[in-house]
């Protein structure tokens, strides 16, 4: 099974407006990613947040963890229809150099 | 960061077929991987594959469907087995950023329908 479950599966929006995706995971872990996958293309990697970190801000990303409740959320701001896209939460255990990816949230942003 | 090329970028297959994906980085890399990825689905890694060594399979995957090779610290190939229209996915090799753990670079993919 996934590690990750993200919620909202799916989020729709108007241009300009805040999307917010929350991950969720279930082991210990060496840092969490998030990555964007545009209609079924390989994904491209947003941000990386370490187990020690518990906010990170990429442009318009912010990205935030909660070890104790093992859980990540990631905020675009002022959204744009380019970022119209799946992203994916990803954890890397410790010990392990692999990343399992979470069931990803699709996100439609409505010029 | 690390460019990847896949190769062939999709096919369309018979069943009881194989195909073998190729995947190329421009630099070398420790660790490949292999994920799977079916229609509307997340992706699931297959294995990892480390030169010099044999591949280290996930749970609910085997060898003999897919057989990995890694010649080299550049280059790895996956081959899908005996295929079924269940095989269906976009298969993505990956590989971790030189001196960025923990950052993973995708190649575009391979899309394979088998019919």
């Amino acid at each position: 099974s996934q590690q990750g479950e993200e919620d909202p599966q799916a989020l729709s929006i108007q241009e300009g407006e805040n999307a917010t995706m929350n991950c969720s995971y279930k082991t210990s872990i060496n840092n969490l990613q998030w990555y964007r996958q545009n209609s079924g293309r390989g994904l491209v990697h947003l941000i990386l947040i370490r187990s020690n970190e518990r906010e990170k801000h990429s442009g318009r990303l912010r990205v935030t963890l909660d070890t104790s409740k093992k859980s990540s959320s990631l905020l675009i701001t002022a959204s744009r229809a380019a970022d119209t896209a799946s992203y994916f939460c990803a954890t890397d255990e410790k010990g392990a150099g692999k990343s399992t990816f979470g069931d990803g949230t699709t996100l439609t942003v409505k010029p | 960061s690390a460019v990847i090329s896949q190769k062939p970028s999709r096919d369309i297959c018979q069943r009881g077929t194989s195909l073998t994906i190729q995947c190329q980085v421009d630099s070398q890399v420790t660790m490949m991987f292999w994920y799977r990825q079916q229609p509307g689905q997340s992706l699931t890694l297959i294995a990892t594959a480390n030169q010099g060594s044999e591949a280290t399979y996930e749970s609910g995957f085997v060898i003999d469907k897919f057989p990995i090779s890694r010649p080299n610290l550049t280059f790895s190939t996956l081959t899908v087995s005996n295929m079924s229209p269940e095989d269906s996915s976009i298969y993505l090799c990956s590989v971790e950023g030189a001196g960025l753990a923990g950052v993973k670079f995708f190649g575009p993919g391979t899309r394979l329908t088998v019919l």
